[in-house]
C-alpha cells in the first residue's frame, strides 16, 4: 500500500528566504506526482504536476523536483513571502495494479512566513 | 468560469438519516473523485470515478456510496451516517482517461459535515 509522507511538519520562516519542503513515497509504480496548496477552511488548489518521466517543473517562484526511483519529491520555494503561509500536500497517482486511479496525500506541511 | 461546485457545504444531521452531497463540475473532466479530511489522518480517498457508469473504491468507502450517471455529476451517498463520519469533503476532478494516471485536479469547497 503507498504511504506518502511530508517532512516538516510545520515550517516557519522569516519572509524572503528560500524553502524546501520534502515528500516522500513508499511505491515507486506511479503516473506523476502533484503539489497543492491549502489556505485554512478551503479546498486545494494545484501547484504543480510532474509526470514519473519528468525531473521537475517550475512555475514562477516555484519550483518541484522528482527522483521516483528514490521515493521522493521536494518543493521549492524562493523568496518566501507572507502569502505563500498555507498547508502544502503532495499526492501521488499510482500506477501499480489495482491502485490505478488512486490517488495517495501526504499529511501536509503548515508553512509561515511572518513578515 | 470553470469550477467545481459542491452542496451543501454545511450540513448538521442526526444518526441514521440517509442524505446525499452534490458535486458537480463544467469541464467536461473524465475523472472525479471523493475525499473526506480529518486532522492527523490527512485527506483519504473514498471513491473515484474514471468516466461514466465507471466507479471504483479508495482507501475509505466503507459508509459511503457513489453513482456516476453523468460526466457532470458525481454525488456521494451516506445511507445511514454515523458520527465517525463526521468530516470534511471534497469532490475534484481532472481531464485524465485511461492509461494516464489522474492529471491536475480541481476541487470543490468542501462541505464540512455533522452528524450527531
Amino acid at each position: 500500500k503507498q504511504e506518502v509522507t511530508q517532512i516538516p511538519a510545520a515550517l516557519s520562516v522569516p519572509e524572503g528566504e528560500n524553502l524546501v519542503l520534502n515528500c516522500s513515497f513508499t511505491d515507486s509504480a506511479i503516473y506523476n506526482l502533484q503539489w497543492f496548496r491549502q489556505d485554512p477552511g478551503k479546498g486545494l488548489t494545484s501547484l504543480l504536476l510532474i509526470q514519473s518521466s519528468q525531473r521537475e517543473q517550475t512555475s514562477g517562484r516555484l519550483n518541484a523536483s522528482l527522483d521516483k526511483s528514490s521515493g521522493r519529491s521536494t518543493l521549492y520555494i524562493a523568496a518566501s513571502q507572507p502569502g505563500d503561509s498555507a498547508t502544502y500536500l503532495c499526492a501521488v497517482s499510482n500506477a501499480g495494479g489495482t491502485s490505478y486511479g488512486k490517488l495517495t496525500f501526504g499529511q501536509g506541511t503548515i508553512l509561515t512566513v511572518h513578515p | 468560469e470553470a469550477q467545481v461546485t459542491q452542496n451543501p457545504r454545511y450540513l448538521i444531521t442526526v444518526t441514521g438519516k440517509k442524505l446525499t452531497v452534490t458535486c458537480s463540475q463544467n469541464m467536461n473532466h473524465e475523472y472525479m473523485s471523493w475525499y473526506r479530511q480529518d486532522p492527523g489522518l490527512g485527506l483519504r480517498q473514498i471513491y473515484y470515478s474514471m468516466n461514466v457508469e465507471v466507479t471504483d473504491k479508495g482507501d475509505v468507502p466503507e459508509g459511503y456510496k457513489v453513482s456516476r450517471k453523468e460526466k457532470r455529476n458525481f454525488p456521494l451517498i451516506l445511507e445511514s451516517p454515523s458520527p465517525n463520519q463526521t468530516s470534511l469533503y471534497f469532490c475534484a476532478s481532472s481531464l485524465s482517461g485511461f492509461g494516464v494516471g489522474v492529471s491536475e485536479q480541481y476541487f470543490g469547497p468542501g462541505t464540512r459535515l455533522t452528524v450527531t
